[in-house]
């Protein structure tokens, strides 16, 4: 099984800084991450898809990079709203998802 | 528009099974794959597995193969997922999820299963 470790666990930010979430896979998946952003009860929004493309509808201030072993999720300048939980997931191998980075309010 | 809508919430004993219904309407049913997901309270996303809902196909993650049955029925356009042996870790929010180029794009509501004595 591929597993996905995300880090920092907790990122303490304030609004309008720039914010780095890293995922690091246990072996190389090409560029098949997504990033999904989870907000408290509600269910999980695709944000980037095949490491670097944004979805329909999400704003230019998210972006992804990465390849092999490798990706970041990158919020250019943080609004109220982005405050959440992002994971990412891969789907070269099965399916699994990283544990999660909580972005919290500093 | 692209809905799930999925069965109620379910308290079921250690040891029995649980089967879960998600609805759907807005799409062709058997152009796209559906995918069962769960989250644990305060966890993070797991998944479980996939059916082809055109040929009835499935995939299952490993740790589930042999507990879990994705099934589907093409004439109400729903699709159904069972989970036997129930242990309490088993609590969690299930989710369908269809996906769109491969990635989950399209939730149900979630569906709480509490397994306790």
């Amino acid at each position: 099984e591929i597993v996905l470790t995300q880090s920092p666990a907790t990122l303490s930010l304030s609004p309008g800084e720039r914010a780095t979430l890293s995922c690091r896979a246990s072996q190389s998946i090409s560029s098949y991450v997504g990033w999904y952003q989870q907000k408290p009860g509600q269910t999980p929004r695709l944000l980037i898809y095949d490491a670097s493309n944004r979805a329909t509808g999400i704003p230019a201030r998210f972006s992804g990079s990465g390849s092999g072993t490798d990706f970041t999720l990158t919020i250019s300048s943080l609004e109220p709203e982005d405050f959440a939980v992002y994971y990412c997931q891969q789907r070269s191998i099965s399916i699994t998802f990283g544990q999660g980075t909580r972005l919290e309010i500093k | 528009q692209v809905q799930l809508v999925q069965s109620g919430a379910e308290v079921k004993k250690p040891g029995a099974s649980v089967k879960v219904s998600c609805k759907t309407s807005g799409y062709t049913f058997t152009g796209h794959y559906m995918h069962w997901l769960r989250q644990a309270p305060g966890e993070g996303l797991e998944w479980m597995g996939w059916i082809n809902p055109n040929s009835g196909g499935t995939n299952y993650a490993q740790k589930f193969e042999g507990r879990v049955t994705v099934t589907r029925d093409t004439s109400i356009d729903t699709t159904y997922m069972e989970l036997s042996g129930l242990r309490s870790d088993d609590t969690a929010v299930y989710y369908c999820v269809r996906e769109r180029g491969a990635w989950f794009v399209y939730w149900g509501q979630g569906t709480l299963v509490t397994v306790s004595s």
